[in-house]
Parts: structure tokens; C-alpha cells; sequence
């Protein structure tokens, strides 16, 4: 069956700091991938996609993922976090007619 | 600018009551999509639709009913079969690319409902 698993349910993290927030993969073909961050009591916001081609994707807000097929993972990393990077992200595969989506990872930073 | 309008952005329900929540896009998309979120559940899909006057039940689709009478529009019923209707509920679209639902999904900015 195919899952995404968000395994990190709240992370804090300095201002200035390195940022991955974990995300792995069940899926039986070549994934189609996403990330997304939502404000509170926003909707949701595209950071970035991986569809094929290269493994390592640069989405908006300095955001970047890399696919590692053979871990089954799509991490997200920011070399340097902002305070207004504070939000929930989720990760999301591609499934047979609709899109799954993790758990969400909440992300707080510490000023 | 095209987009995902939802309204209201804040609905308040008595208990046996049905309420609809509105869904418009401007964007051309084939597709949309009612999701519920829960605190620390993420985001579970209610109902879907890729064409007009078409649409498939998600993972909770009980106690909810959709219809997809034009293109840009897809409203949402929440009725009083819903046993626990306060969520924050989020609507989306994509386009239809190829013929499969795998291109990013767009979402309006969500309707908060409240059962008093």
C-alpha cells in the first residue's frame, strides 16, 4: 500500500541553524513527490516537487529535498532557518487518483 | 489572479444542523478535492472530483456529500449523519495532465467549523 511517514512529530530548531525534516516513502513505481507548509490556519503551500531527473530539488524559500530511492526518502533541508520558517510541513507522494500526505512535522524556532 | 476562494472562513453549527462549505477555483483544473484536517492527524481526504458532475468518496467520506454541477465550483455538505464535524477543512485543486491526478495540488485557504 502506499504511505508516507513523517517520523519527527515536532522539531525546534535555533534561528540560523540547519534544518532536515524526515520523510520516507511506500510506493511501488517511481514516486511522484512533494513538500508543503502551511501556516496556521492557512491552507497549504507548495515548496517544492520531484517527479524525475535530478535527485536533488530546489523548491522556494532556499528549501531544498533530495531523493534517495534506495532509502526510500525525500528529506527536506534549509542550511539556515528563519524565524518565519516556523509552520507545519508535510510530505506527499503520488498515489493512483489522489495525492497521500503524512502526518505533518511541526516546526518551531527557537529565537 | 487566479486561485482557490473558500467561504466562510469561520462557520458555527447547532448539533442536527447540515451546513455547506464553498469552493471556487479559477484556475482551470479538472480536479478537486475536500480534505479534513484534525490536530496531528494531517490532512484525510473526504471526497474528489475529476470531472463535472463526477466525483469518488476518499478515505472519510461519511456523513459528508459533494457535488460538482460546474467545473469551478465544488461545495460541501457536512450533515448531521457527521458524528464529529469540527475540523478545519481544506479544498483543492490540480490540473488533469496526461490523465492522472499527479500534478501538484493548489488549496484554497480553509474554513474552520465549530458544532456548539
Amino acid at each position: 500500500a502506499q504511505s508516507v511517514t513523517q517520523p519527527d512529530i515536532h522539531i525546534t530548531v535555533s534561528e540560523g541553524a540547519s534544518l532536515e525534516l524526515r520523510c520516507n516513502y511506500s510506493y511501488g513505481a517511481t514516486p511522484y513527490l512533494f513538500w508543503y507548509v502551511q501556516s496556521p490556519g492557512q491552507g497549504l503551500q507548495l515548496l517544492l516537487k520531484y517527479f524525475s531527473g535530478d535527485t536533488l530539488v530546489q523548491g522556494i524559500k532556499g528549501f531544498e529535498a533530495e531523493f534517495k530511492r534506495s532509502q526510500s526518502s525525500f528529506n527536506l533541508r534549509k542550511p539556515s532557518v528563519h524565524w518565519s520558517d516556523a509552520a507545519e510541513y508535510f510530505c506527499a507522494v503520488v498515489g493512483a487518483s489522489k495525492i497521500i500526505f503524512g502526518s505533518g512535522t511541526r516546526l518551531s524556532i527557537r529565537p | 489572479d487566479g486561485g482557490i476562494t473558500q467561504s466562510p472562513k469561520y462557520l458555527f453549527r447547532k448539533e442536527g444542523q447540515n451546513v455547506t462549505l464553498s469552493c471556487e477555483q479559477n484556475l482551470n483544473h479538472d480536479a478537486m478535492y475536500w480534505y479534513r484536517q484534525d490536530p496531528g492527524q494531517g490532512l484525510r481526504l473526504i471526497y474528489y472530483s475529476q470531472i463535472v458532475n463526477d466525483f469518488q468518496k476518499g478515505d472519510i467520506a461519511e456523513g459528508y456529500s459533494v457535488s460538482r454541477e460546474k467545473k469551478e465550483s465544488f461545495p460541501l455538505t457536512v450533515t448531521s449523519a457527521q458524528k464529529n464535524p469540527t475540523a478545519f477543512y481544506l479544498c483543492a485543486s490540480s490540473s488533469m495532465a496526461s490523465g492522472r491526478a499527479n500534478n501538484e495540488q493548489f488549496f484554497g485557504p480553509g474554513t474552520r467549523l465549530t458544532v456548539l
